[in-house]
């Protein structure tokens, strides 16, 4: 089946730190990638995402891109804010063979900056 | 892009009653709405998908007599937690996928209930 495998947090940065969470996937056939952040007491929001190999997602600074060799998708950031604080999920879409799709999430990584 | 909303946000209810919760895409027609339950710390749970107008497809380990999903129209599903008990404490999120959009499911903010 599919999985996702993500660094466990939690993670503590100073502001302006660079960013790097790790996420590795597992796959049957081609799933499009994705980062979801989720801000306390809030649902998931879509932060970005890439549908084929070497595809790059960027927004709001963060990047991730789709690494077919090493089935990876790392989210990264140059310099973070502490309204970067949140729990932040990598997950693959894939073909349930249901008539649909279906999302796997991998565990999430609580992120915490400190001013 | 895609709104989902919820309601209620929060619901508190005793132990043995049910609670229904209500997901609507706003601006968009949800040919699949899927239900997701979270633990605190923890990652999304799917427990089931919708099509609209027929029966829902649960996970394994869900149940479908307890976790009552209705898809009645495009732009709206339900999920009603039947007999509620301190366990089924959770925060519930749905989300939608149009059909013309599989690549993407679009999620509402959730809902927090609490069983007394």
């Amino acid at each position: 089946g599919n999985s996702v495998t993500q660094m466990e947090g939690p993670v503590t940065l100073s502001e302006e730190a660079f960013l790097t969470i790790n996420c590795t996937y597992t796959a049957t056939g081609y799933p499009s990638l994705f980062w979801y952040v989720q801000y306390p007491g809030e649902g998931l929001q879509l932060l970005l995402k890439a549908t084929k190999a070497d595809d790059k997602g960027s927004n709001k600074g963060f990047e991730a891109t789709y690494r077919k060799e090493t089935t990876s998708f790392h989210l990264e950031k140059g310099s973070v804010q502490v309204s970067d604080s949140a729990v932040y999920f990598c997950a693959l879409n894939a073909y349930s063979g249901a008539g649909s799709y279906q999302l796997t999430f991998g565990k999430g990584t609580k992120l915490s900056v400190i001013p | 892009g895609a709104v989902v909303s919820q309601h209620p946000s929060r619901v508190i209810c005793k132990s043995g009653t049910s609670v229904k919760i209500e997901c609507r895409s706003l601006d968009f027609q949800a040919t699949t709405m899927f239900w997701y339950r979270q633990f605190p710390k923890q990652s999304l749970m799917l427990m089931a998908t919708s099509n609209e107008g027929s029966k829902a497809t649960y996970e394994q380990g869900v149940e479908k007599d307890k976790f009552l999903i209705n898809h009645a129209s495009l732009t709206l599903s339900t999920l009603t937690v039947t007999s509620a008990h301190p366990e089924d404490s959770s925060f519930y999120i749905c989300s939608g996928a149009s059909g013309t959009r599989y690549n993407e499911q679009f999620f509402g903010p959730g809902t927090r209930l609490t069983v007394l």
